[in-house]
């Protein structure tokens, strides 16, 4: 299957500081979403992004699909913004793969 | 409103009990999906399924069961082969497979004692 790589594995911001998640994908992927998994559990879309750059709002997301590896950034950052950040991909279709996630944590 | 429940949302079971976690969707999508996440982990797939009557294994099938009678629903029966059953479980929709998102239920957190 895909490994995914996700970096860093924790981050702690101030309010109002950016940040840049990055995940690496080990072959090339067709299909590939960020979600932000909140502390309850479910798991919401931010982008669904197989290629170029995508923004909504204060996050926007890159992916160089030839290079295997996507970014999503996060500026002026909140304390909703809290969570586990997850990207996923598939080659399929029909078998996602899951990184480990990114943990943030935004203090006031 | 349109979306994905699952039930219940805690479920608490002795081991050896074979145990059903529900799973609903009223989108429409053709695509179902069963995930399973332990803790500081991604998700796993367990199962998946792109039409009604018909499912694939995922990378950890072992010691669960689905089907997919009706086109809203995805029940997954955690059986008491599992080895190491407690987790957190969730079921995802989309479309079709494909170039599609996903979409995810609220989770069902299950501990086996």
């Amino acid at each position: 299957g895909i490994q995914v790589e996700q970096s860093p594995p924790d981050l702690i911001l101030q309010e109002g500081a950016n940040s840049t998640l990055r995940c690496n994908f080990s072959d090339s992927v067709n299909n590939l979403q960020w979600f932000h998994q909140n502390p309850w559990g479910q798991l919401i879309n931010l982008f669904y992004i197989p290629s170029g750059t995508k923004q909504n709002g204060r996050l926007s997301a890159t992916t160089v699909a030839t290079e295997r590896y996507s970014l999503l950034y996060i500026s002026s950052s909140q304390t909703t913004d809290s969570g586990v950040y997850f990207c996923a991909g598939t080659n399929t279709g029909n078998q996602f793969y899951f990184g480990t996630g990114t943990s943030l944590t935004v203090i006031p | 409103d349109g979306g994905i429940t699952q039930s219940p949302k805690y479920l608490f079971r002795k081991e050896g009990q074979n145990v059903t976690l529900s799973c609903e969707q009223n989108l429409n999508h053709d695509a179902m999906y069963w995930y399973r996440q332990d803790p500081g982990q991604g998700l796993r797939l367990i199962y998946y399924s792109q039409i009604v009557n018909d499912f694939q294994k995922g990378d950890i099938a072992e010691g669960y069961s689905v089907s997919r009678e009706k086109k809203e629903s995805f029940p997954l029966t955690v059986t008491s082969a599992q080895k190491n059953p407690t987790a957190f479980y969730l079921c995802a929709s989309s479309i079709g497979t494909g170039s599609y998102e996903q979409y995810f239920g609220p989770g069902t957190r299950l501990t086996v004692t």
